[in-house]
């Protein structure tokens, strides 16, 4: 079976642009979450969905956002960029919400913002 | 609030020697659930292992071996008779009520280097 796979790998952005990623769990996965990780640190919760039903959100700014299709597979969107938001962006999917549950990471995509 | 702690930044041995690697955590839950999770240099996350808050057994697989005490809020992650390709950072994590659901919180990672 395929595992989290992300797209694009690699973004290179202008400040005050707008961005999205995407993310398709694994087979059978109903839950996708949405991590930043910054060079040197661990990864920090942004988005957390279930059911194409927003069950958290980190403490991050309005100008993020996501969703869940019905296929499961997950957007992140982020508007009028900043150059702090650069960093790898991480997805990983689970079979249920609870505890838990693993996480299995995509390879995610890497932004940079100049 | 749920935080983790990896006070080695990095650590650095030779090919053959035992590491292990400190993890310290705080919540406020009951049940709780810890994870290891080792990032090579592509940076996929891999799931290495899961322990329970009410399960304090040791447990060992292969090279691995994990040591979770709850006096001391400690889950610890030892590597015996390390290899090069064990280099990586290495990233505990916790979940529990107090989040809910399945989102981690992560420490700061041990970057480990493994030397021929």
């Amino acid at each position: 079976d395929a595992g989290v796979t992300q797209s694009p790998t690699h973004l290179i952005k202008t400040r005050g642009q707008h961005v999205t990623l995407r993310c398709s769990p694994i087979s059978g996965h109903k839950s996708v979450s949405w991590y930043q990780q910054v060079l040197g640190q661990g990864p920090q919760f942004i988005f957390q969905y279930y059911e194409k039903e927003e069950r958290g959100r980190g403490n991050f700014p309005d100008r993020f956002s996501a969703r869940q299709f019905p296929n499961y597979s997950s957007e992140l969107n982020v508007n009028a960029l900043l150059l702090g938001d650069s960093a790898l962006y991480l997805c990983a999917s689970s079979r249920q919400d609870t505890p838990n549950s693993p996480l299995h990471f995509g390879n995610g995509t890497r932004l940079t913002v100049t | 609030a749920q935080k983790v702690t990896q006070a080695q930044t990095e650590i650095s041995v030779v090919e053959k020697e035992d590491v292990t690697l400190d993890c310290v955590y705080e919540t406020r839950d009951t049940t709780y659930y810890l994870f290891w999770y080792k990032q090579p240099p592509s940076g996929e996350l891999v799931f290495l292992i899961r322990r329970n808050s009410f399960d304090e057994q040791n447990e060992i697989s292969g090279r691995y071996s994990w040591n979770f005490q709850k006096s001391t809020s400690s889950f610890n992650f030892t590597i015996t008779a390390s290899q090069v390709v064990d280099s990586a950072v290495y990233f505990c994590a916790l979940s529990g009520q107090e989040t809910s659901g399945s989102r981690l919180t992560f420490g700061e990672g041990t970057q480990l280097t493994v030397n021929p």
